[in-house]
């Protein structure tokens, strides 16, 4: 079955620090990975994706995720935390194209990251 | 942003009441979700739509229903408001599989 793990509920960095949001899977055969983003009393914001190519992905708001396929992670990165980067961050996968329902995403619980000054 | 937005915002509503929640998107979504967000729990899809009429069940559907009869519009409806029903719901869409969903600002829904 497919499955999303964020083993953290919490992280906390120094402002300024890089930060490291974990995220792993299971999925069946090659995963579509999403990473999202929820400021609170806001809806989710979408931050990147991996789909196929450079295992190394770039996004919004200087973020980067990093896929590894025998590690089967998807960790969120960025080199240098600002305190405006606390946020709640959701890591979602979905079944590629022609595996089983590929229509919805499956959600993993959430990370708080708290930036401090 | 995409042009997705819920209503009502917040809604206080008896037990046994029905209530329905809208959401109206104005990219010509094909996709459209109902997700719910409790404390614990993240996200928990409870109807997603895969176009005009076309419906089905996510993973905490019981005590819901949903409605598109516009590729605009995703109505969803809890027949009889109860109390474990208090919670944040967030409507999504987006217009394939492989790109990324637009989520509106939520509902804050409490049954009293």
């Amino acid at each position: 079955a497919q499955s999303v793990a964020q083993p953290e509920d919490q992280v906390n960095v120094a402002e300024g620090n890089p930060l490291t949001v974990k995220c792993t899977y299971s999925v069946s055969g090659n995963p579509y990975l999403f990473w999202y983003v929820q400021y609170p009393n806001r809806g989710l914001q979408f931050l990147l994706k991996y789909i196929t190519g450079d295992n190394l992905v770039k996004g919004s708001y200087g973020f980067e995720a990093e896929f590894n396929k025998s590690q089967t992670s998807f960790h969120l990165k960025k080199p240098s935390a600002l305190v405006s980067d606390s946020a709640l961050y959701f890591c979602a996968v979905r079944d590629p194209p022609n595996a089983g329902n590929n229509r919805k995403l499956i959600w993993g619980l959430g990370t708080s990251l708290a930036v401090n000054p | 942003d995409a042009g997705i937005t819920q209503s009502p915002r917040h809604k206080v509503t008896e037990t046994g009441t029905p209530v329905t929640l809208r959401c109206h998107q104005t990219e010509n979504h094909r996709y459209m979700y109902w997700y719910r967000q409790d404390p614990g729990h993240g996200l928990r899809l409870i109807h997603y739509s895969y176009g005009v009429k076309d419906t089905d069940k996510g993973e905490v559907s019981d005590g819901y229903s949903v409605s598109r009869s516009k590729t605009e519009d995703f109505l969803l409806t809890l027949e009889s408001a109860t109390s474990s029903q208090t919670s944040v719901y967030f409507c999504a869409s987006k217009q394939d599989p492989n790109t990324e969903a637009f989520f509106g600002q939520g509902t804050r829904l409490t049954v009293v």
